[in-house]
């Protein structure tokens, strides 16, 4: 496609339940990125892919948040045991060769944990 | 980590007038974007601008590295400009930090 996808675009689960959300990026793009956004605030860092690989998970809260890009296309942020203060948009971005490079995004996912 | 402030949080404009959002950040970066984040939630790239000056039509950005603060113009606004302004900056480190966003509502 043109640009970034996400898939959902919208999810609802029970506290305590597993969520996949999916991200399709931009092709050719070897850099892929997972941010979060909290109503009111600005996207917040959670993982950077270069082709397969996490280079940089520092700003995964904990772990029962995990992500992986097994083919260096599409990658999957997992959550277990999801919490309420999990729910926020989920925002997915690529960019072509290291992360410093223009980062374009996706239309999101909405995450809501009842 | 670093920290990126931008001012001011809120502007409201009559349709025509001409703004500036500032977004000020605490230690040298390599890369800065602007983004418009539309009332649907996407995140739209204005400009791409770790240094200098760009102009997009009725937007233009300026960025003193040096001087750790960035602007971004809008003239002749129209009401399709509202919504939420985001800068964003990428350190040497690679790390990517948001500020909290200007927002901006422009009135017919």
């Amino acid at each position: 496609g043109a640009g970034v996808s996400q898939t959902p675009s919208n999810k609802v689960t029970e506290k305590g339940k597993y969520v996949e959300l999916r991200c399709d990026p931009i092709s050719g793009h070897t850099a892929l990125y997972w941010y979060r956004q909290s109503l009111g605030q600005g996207p917040e860092f959670l993982i950077y892919f270069q082709g397969t690989g996490a280079a940089d998970d520092s700003g995964l809260p904990n772990d029962r948040f995990f992500a992986v890009r097994p083919e260096g296309s599409v990658s999957t942020l997992k959550i277990q045991r999801t919490e309420r203060g999990d729910s926020a948009v989920y925002l997915c971005a690529s960019s072509f060769g290291g992360r410093n490079n223009e980062q374009f995004f996706g239309p999101g996912t909405r995450l809501t944990v009842l | 980590g670093i920290q990126v402030e931008q001012s001011p949080p809120d502007l409201i404009l009559q349709e025509g007038a001409n703004s500036t959002l500032r977004c000020n950040f605490s230690d040298s970066v390599n890369n800065l974007q602007w983004f418009h984040q539309n009332p649907w939630g996407q995140l739209i790239n204005l400009f791409y601008i770790p240094s200098g000056t760009k102009q997009n039509g009725r937007l233009s950005a300026t960025t003193v590295a040096t001087e750790r603060y960035s602007l971004l113009y809008i003239s002749s606004s129209q009401t399709t400009d509202s919504g939420v302004y985001f800068c964003a900056v990428f350190t040497n480190a690679g790390k990517s930090t948001f500020g909290d966003g200007t927002t901006l509502t422009v009135k017919p």
